[in-house]
């Protein structure tokens, strides 16, 4: 099982410039997320998916959208990047009310 | 929405003695409480966790307490060891996960 896989590792963007993160889990979990992660703020929640064919705002979705492609698949894009988006970007999944499965993260700038 | 604080933000401990991480939360209907340990570039991994049925929990050298009333939950760590050292973050769920803001951990050998 590879758990929770997340593409690219690391990105460079000009502002402007559109892109999509990418994310698989392999463990048939209900529920997929997306977090960003900025020093000293932990992890904020942009937009999850508590089940396949839904999807919800989290606490900072500004800027981003969301597909779950699949019980599989959920991916984050931004349209028009701004530098305010640079951070580390997690995709995470569970089984409901459970543990949370976190991916190794992508590494975005945006200048 | 949940509200979750988390202190301290840094603490530095000897190896070999206890560690505590403090997390308060805002509302009652939270049910979850999970801990997360943070290596450098890596994601979170889930150490310990625990349901609002329950008041403690402990694993090895790790323990979670509960406190519904006062609507607090708290991580304890004894023995500990330089391997311990990384960004630990608690969690409620309501709904959804919300997050503590993490607490950098350095023990020193």
């Amino acid at each position: 099982n590879a758990g929770v896989t997340q593409t690219p590792k690391f990105q460079v963007l000009k502002t402007g410039q559109s892109m999509t993160l990418q994310c698989a889990q392999d463990m048939n979990h209900n529920s997929m997320y997306w977090y960003r992660q900025d020093p000293g703020m932990g992890l904020r929640l942009i937009y999850y998916s508590a089940s396949e064919g839904t999807t919800d705002k989290g606490e900072v979705p500004n800027g981003y959208n969301v597909s779950r492609l699949n019980k599989r698949e959920f991916s984050l894009r931004l349209e028009s990047a701004a530098p305010s988006q640079t951070s580390v970007y997690f995709c995470a999944s569970s089984d409901w009310v459970n543990e949370q499965f976190f991916g190794p993260g992508t590494r975005l700038t945006v200048l | 929405g949940e509200n979750v604080e988390q202190h301290p933000s840094t603490l530095s401990v000897q190896e070999g003695d206890s560690a505590v991480i403090k997390c308060t939360y805002s509302d009652s209907a939270s049910n979850y409480f999970p801990w997360y340990k943070q290596e450098l570039g890596k994601g979170p991994q889930l150490i310990i966790d625990i349901r609002s049925n329950v008041g403690e929990k402990k694993d090895q050298r790790i323990a979670v307490t509960l406190n519904k009333t006062a609507k607090h939950f708290s991580l304890h760590i004894t023995e500990t060891q330089p391997e311990d050292s990384a960004v630990y973050f608690c969690a409620a769920h309501f709904n959804k996960f919300y997050f503590g803001s993490g607490t950098k951990l350095n023990v020193k050998p």
